[in-house]
């Protein structure tokens, strides 16, 4: 079964600086996705960024970048130019390829990110 | 744009109850998911469906069942309301599983079982 690390429970930036949470997975498939999700108070959950474990370049949305180390097992998430509006608890999760046999979603505990004005 | 919507954001229901948390999506989406999300552990899977009658389990469905009837709808039902079911419930649905498919997730119901 695959496991989702998500070591830092709590973190805090500045507005307008840049931020970077962690992510680590276990898995011994070979080709995979990896998503990060947003969950701001009482709002909905959206996602932000999705990585597919095939493609080595790194994923990109906006001010939203990720570092993707597939040997390491490594998935981070780059926040640059931090807003008030990204607040809010970050998850990250893993998903087998369609046929694997699974369609669900494996989450890391979240991180929540404060940002401070 | 993707909505999935669930029947109500905030239900207080005593021990021993019946209790129906639906979710319902327009999207014409084959999955839907049923999770549960407490501080400290993140989502767990409870069920999901892929197919109209089709159901599985996920990681935690001790306690849970879930209905079907309908592609748009899917309910989530606790037979015996249990203060540990004091929680988050969170529903999510998906096209069926190709390269580009992502999890729309409702806004959530926060139970609590007294």
């Amino acid at each position: 079964a695959q496991t989702v690390t998500q070591s830092q429970p709590e973190m805090s930036v500045q507005e307008a600086e840049t931020v970077t949470l962690s992510c680590t997975y276990d898995t011994s498939e070979s080709d995979y996705y990896l998503f990060w999700y947003k969950q701001p108070p009482s709002r909905q959950m959206i996602l932000v960024i999705r990585q597919e474990a095939y493609k080595q370049q790194n994923a990109t949305e906006n001010r939203f970048s990720v570092n993707f180390q597939k040997a390491a097992k490594s998935f981070s998430l780059k926040i640059s130019d931090s807003q008030l509006g990204d607040a809010a608890m970050y998850f990250c999760a893993y998903r087998s390829v369609p046929g694997a046999g699974s369609y669900q979603l494996t989450f890391g505990k979240g991180t929540k990110l404060s940002v401070i004005p | 744009d993707v909505k999935v919507t669930q029947s109500s954001r905030y239900l207080v229901k005593r021990t021993g109850e019946k209790v129906f948390l639906e979710c319902v999506q327009d999207m014409d989406h084959e999955n839907m998911f049923w999770y549960r999300q407490d501080p400290g552990l993140g989502l767990r899977l409870i069920y999901f469906s892929y197919d109209v009658k089709m159901k599985e389990k996920g990681d935690i469905p001790e306690g849970y069942s879930v209905s079907r009837e309908k592609k748009e709808r899917f309910s989530l039902i606790l037979e015996s309301a249990s203060t540990n079911q004091t929680s988050m419930y969170l529903c999510a649905s998906s096209a069926w599983a190709t390269r580009t498919d992502t999890q729309y997730f409702g806004p959530g119901t926060r139970l609590t079982v007294l």
